[in-house]
């Protein structure tokens, strides 16, 4: 069974950094790209970034380039977002998530992590 | 950026109604189109991939149509565990974008 355990929720303030996780299991871990997709309160959907483990290749919607950094340990099957510097405007549940299939066909994301609640608050 | 204009942005139907959600990309995505269900609290959940492929469990009673630019998402009889907002997403280009969403309510 594929599985996506994301780390547990964040209570952080401003100017912190953070570095949230995802578990994968049930699958090659490295044969999948990584997606991060942010929810915001009340919001709707927005992807971030993405990577493929194998090599690390990473992409990054233009929005969250200079925002956050993506990563992944293949050792353990896990898959990272960090913040050097969180401001309240991070305050959001953040998903990791993986495509249908393997390869380069990464737009039909069809696995989902439990999802990670931030908080940033003074 | 492509974007996806979804629409209406909620909706209250009742149960065993036919629900039509519409979603416009802001240029031709051809076939690369899929549709999500997020409840309330929960993840969401792929159901319909490349505009009209069901994926493997989902009730055939949700469907999707269209190519280019317009696309129809549809729920062909309203049962109350459908409450919850759905999504477009394109994936024609990086970055992915997803429509605004659609707020789905019984009446």
């Amino acid at each position: 069974e594929v599985q996506l355990v994301q780390s547990g929720a964040e209570v952080k303030k401003p100017g912190e950094s953070l570095k949230i996780s995802c578990k994968g299991s049930g699958f090659t871990f490295t044969s999948y790209w990584i997606a991060w997709v942010r929810q915001m309160p009340g919001r709707g959907l927005e992807w971030m970034a993405m990577i493929y483990p194998s090599d690390s290749d990473t992409r990054y919607s233009p929005t969250f380039r200079h925002q956050v950094t993506i990563s992944a340990d293949k050792s353990s099957s896990t898959a990272y977002l960090q913040w050097s510097s969180l401001k309240a405007s991070d305050t959001a549940m953040y998903y990791c998530a993986r495509p249908l299939y393997s390869g380069n066909d990464y737009g039909l994301i069809a696995y989902w992590g439990q999802g990670t609640l931030v908080t940033v608050s003074s | 950026d492509i974007q996806m204009t979804q629409s209406p942005s909620s909706l209250s139907a009742s149960v065993g109604d036919r629900v039509t959600i519409t979603c416009q990309a802001s240029q031709d995505i051809s076939i690369y189109l899929n549709w999500y269900q997020q409840k309330p609290g929960k993840a969401p959940k792929l159901l319909i991939y490349d505009t009209s492929s069901l994926r493997t469990g989902v009730p055939s009673r949700f469907s999707g149509s269209g190519s280019g630019t317009d696309f129809t998402f549809t729920i062909s009889s309203l049962q109350p565990e459908d409450i919850a907002t759905y999504y477009c997403q394109q994936y024609d280009n990086l970055p992915l974008t997803f429509g605004g969403g659609t707020k789905v309510e019984i009446k």
